[in-house]
């Protein structure tokens, strides 16, 4: 059975703190790894990343996926309130675009 | 930009009655999903769909069932509601996998209360 575990659970920083957050699976046939962000409503799609070591980056968000250590990391620095969500991490393992999702991590950016 | 209606925000029913949960997606994607997700466990995915009128079993579709009569159209249905089954429930939707790897798109979610 797929899995995947995301640490921390939740997280409460300032306003201009960089933040990490893991994500670590198991999974068969490993195809991708995803990062979402989830505010009040639908999860929007933050990477996809596929091959290890290449980092993808957006503005102050950065993601790279470790397969020899079955992890992946998203950086968000100079953190702002509006970066207050859960981001999910999930991963496609099979033929089909299923994904399996970790529990995600809450972050609360303090002003 | 990718669209995916889900028909109601928010919704109450009562034990025993049937439910339906409607999804709608405009990029003529082929695969559709529906997920529940409750605090701690993340999304699990309840059934999907590769095509019209095919459907497949996800984690946990105990109680629920699925219907796919139009490629852009999704809809989840809960036979006997029971308690347990008050969540958030997300529909999504991707273009197929044999084209290229593509992520899923989200619609907002309805959140379902079951008295």
């Amino acid at each position: 059975e797929d899995k995947v575990v995301q640490s921390p659970l939740s997280l409460v920083v300032h306003e201009g703190d960089t933040v990490t957050l893991n994500c670590s699976y198991e999974v068969t046939n490993f195809r991708s790894l995803l990062w979402y962000k989830q505010e009040k409503k639908a999860p929007t799609f933050l990477f996809m990343l596929t091959s290890s070591g290449i980092e993808k980056k957006s503005g102050r968000l950065s993601s790279i996926l470790d397969k020899k250590e079955l992890s992946s990391i998203l950086n968000i620095t100079a953190t702002q309130t509006g970066d207050s969500a859960i981001y999910l991490c999930a991963v496609e393992g099979n033929a089909g675009n299923m994904l399996t999702f970790g529990g995600g991590t809450r972050l609360m950016v303090k002003p | 930009d990718v669209k995916v209606t889900q028909s109601s925000r928010y919704l109450v029913k009562r034990t025993g009655e049937k439910v339906f949960l409607e999804c709608v997606q405009d990029m003529d994607h082929e695969n559709m999903f529906w997920y529940r997700q409750d605090p701690g466990l993340g999304l699990r995915l309840i059934y999907f769909s590769y095509d019209v009128k095919m459907k497949e079993k996800g984690d946990i579709p105990e109680g629920y069932s699925v219907s796919r009569e139009k490629k852009e159209r999704f809809s989840l249905i809960l036979e006997s509601a029971s308690t347990n089954q008050t969540s958030m429930y997300l529909c999504a939707s991707s273009r197929a996998a044999g084209l290229s790897n593509q992520p899923q798109h989200f619609g907002d979610g309805t959140r379902l209360s079951i008295l």
